[in-house]
């Protein structure tokens, strides 16, 4: 199985910051990463696959980037509505396997 | 518009056994792979089964192998989750969500409480 490991386990940002969040592979996924919000009380919500797609309707300033076992999301400016929980997740074995979590929190 | 909606989660023993439904709504049905993902309280994500659209690939969790089912039944869009034997750790928000890769389309989860 395959382990993904987020870090920090929690960051504190202030509005119009930018933030960036990182997703290690215990073994290579190659591009097949997803990254995830979710908000308390709600669903995961898909923000980018393939390491660097946005899903649809996700904002620019969301991207992400990597390869092999080392990813990043990066927020260029936190909006209100961003301060949530992300998860990355690896689809390229199965199980597929989730990160444990980064809350992005107001600083 | 994609809904999936899931019904069928309760307080059960440990032990016991529920079955889960996600109704799909808003596309083929057929055509797509679906999968279980749970998430227990205050804790992350953990996927737990993958079915293809015929049913003839499956792949569960090691943590519930052996005694979750997934199955589904693409003349009523609706995929299911059968759940024995229980345990308290099985405590989780399940979800269901469309697509082999990444997970695009989401319901809004079912409570499964395992407490005696």
């Amino acid at each position: 199985e395959i382990v993904m490991t987020q870090s920090p386990a929690t960051l504190s940002v202030s509005p119009g910051e930018r933030a960036t969040l990182s997703c290690r592979a215990s073994q290579s996924v190659s591009n097949n990463l997803a990254w995830y919000q979710q908000k308390p009380g709600q669903a995961p919500r898909l923000l980018i696959y393939d390491t660097s797609t946005r899903a649809t309707g996700i904002p620019a300033r969301f991207s992400g980037s990597g390869s092999g076992t080392e990813f990043t999301l990066t927020i260029s400016s936190l909006q209100s509505e961003d301060f949530a929980l992300y998860y990355c997740q690896q689809y390229n074995n199965w199980p597929r396997t989730f990160g444990q979590g980064t809350k992005v929190e107001i600083k | 518009e994609v809904q999936l909606a899931e019904s069928g989660g309760d307080l059960v023993q440990p032990g016991g056994s529920l079955r889960l439904s996600c109704a799909a709504s808003g596309f083929t049905f057929s055509t797509y792979t679906m999968n279980w993902v749970r998430q227990a309280p205050g804790k992350g994500l953990e996927w737990v089964s993958y079915t293809s659209t015929s049913s003839s690939t499956i792949y569960y969790a090691d943590s519930v192998k052996g005694r979750f089912t997934i199955s589904r039944d693409n003349a009523k869009n609706s995929l299911y989750l059968q759940m024995n034997s229980l345990r308290d750790e099985d405590t989780a928000v399940y979800y269901c969500a469309r697509d082999a890769y990444y997970y695009a389309y989401w319901g809004q989860g079912t409570l499964v409480t395992v407490s005696s």
